[in-house]
């Protein structure tokens, strides 16, 4: 069974760097049938794409985070992980990590989320 | 403000058919992009509900479906039931933002 499951800080700083943990289990993140994604919803607020990474390294990011954020790959611990850095209030979110089918633009399997409070 | 545009929220009584609008661009759903919906209760995560513009994932009934015509799309939900009061969003690709991108989210209320 397929499960996703979001770690991390739930309270950063404004101008710091967000940084969560996405581990994956019952699929390996090495396979080359997905990509792993992190999505965002405000409070209260529709979803925004974040970006995703692939098996192979190579990412996409949202154009407008692009310059503060980087995703990760550790195959070791079949994790991946977001960073985004120079945070303020407006990145205070739900973040979600998801697996996307190769093929199609649509995301299949969803952690359950955790909010991340930017504030000092 | 959302690339995709959804209506902010839909009604029907238990038994009816709702549908839910989804309005996007010349690069996104106008150029031939997917169009993919989740169902999402409070505070839980979005579920998959429908895939590539019609497609079902296993287990989702078939009183949902989806169709896709020119620069929108759409949700169809017959035989409404109070199980089905949950927020949706539509999902697609837009291409001269070359990102995901998703709807605003419809919140469906029966009544």
């Amino acid at each position: 069974q397929v499960q996703l499951q979001e770690s991390g800080l739930g309270l950063v700083k404004p101008s710091e760097t967000l940084s969560l943990t996405c581990t994956v289990s019952g699929v390996s993140v090495s396979s080359g049938s997905y990509y792993w994604s992190w999505i965002r919803q405000p409070p209260g607020k529709g979803l925004e794409f974040i970006g995703y990474i692939y098996y192979s390294g190579s990412t996409q990011y949202n154009p407008s985070l692009k310059s503060r954020v980087t995703i990760s790959l550790d195959t070791s611990k079949n994790q991946f992980s977001l960073k985004l850095s120079s945070v303020t209030a407006a990145d205070t979110a739900v973040y979600s990590c998801a697996r996307g089918v190769v093929g199609g633009s649509y995301f299949d399997y969803w952690g359950q989320g955790t909010l991340v409070s930017v504030s000092s | 403000q959302s690339v995709l545009t959804q209506p902010p929220s839909v009604s029907g009584a238990p038994g009816q058919r709702v549908t839910i609008s989804c309005t996007g661009s010349s690069s996104s759903i106008g150029a031939g992009y997917d169009v993919n919906w989740y169902q999402q209760f409070p505070g839980t995560a979005p579920k998959l509900l429908i895939y590539g513009n019609n497609n079902r994932p296993s287990g989702v009934p078939d009183r949902f479906s989806a169709s896709k015509s020119g620069t929108s799309a759409s949700l169809a939900i017959t035989g409404l039931q109070a199980e089905d009061e949950a927020d949706y969003y539509c999902q697609s690709y837009d291409s001269s933002l070359s990102a995901r991108v998703f709807g605003g989210g419809t919140k469906l209320t029966v009544l």
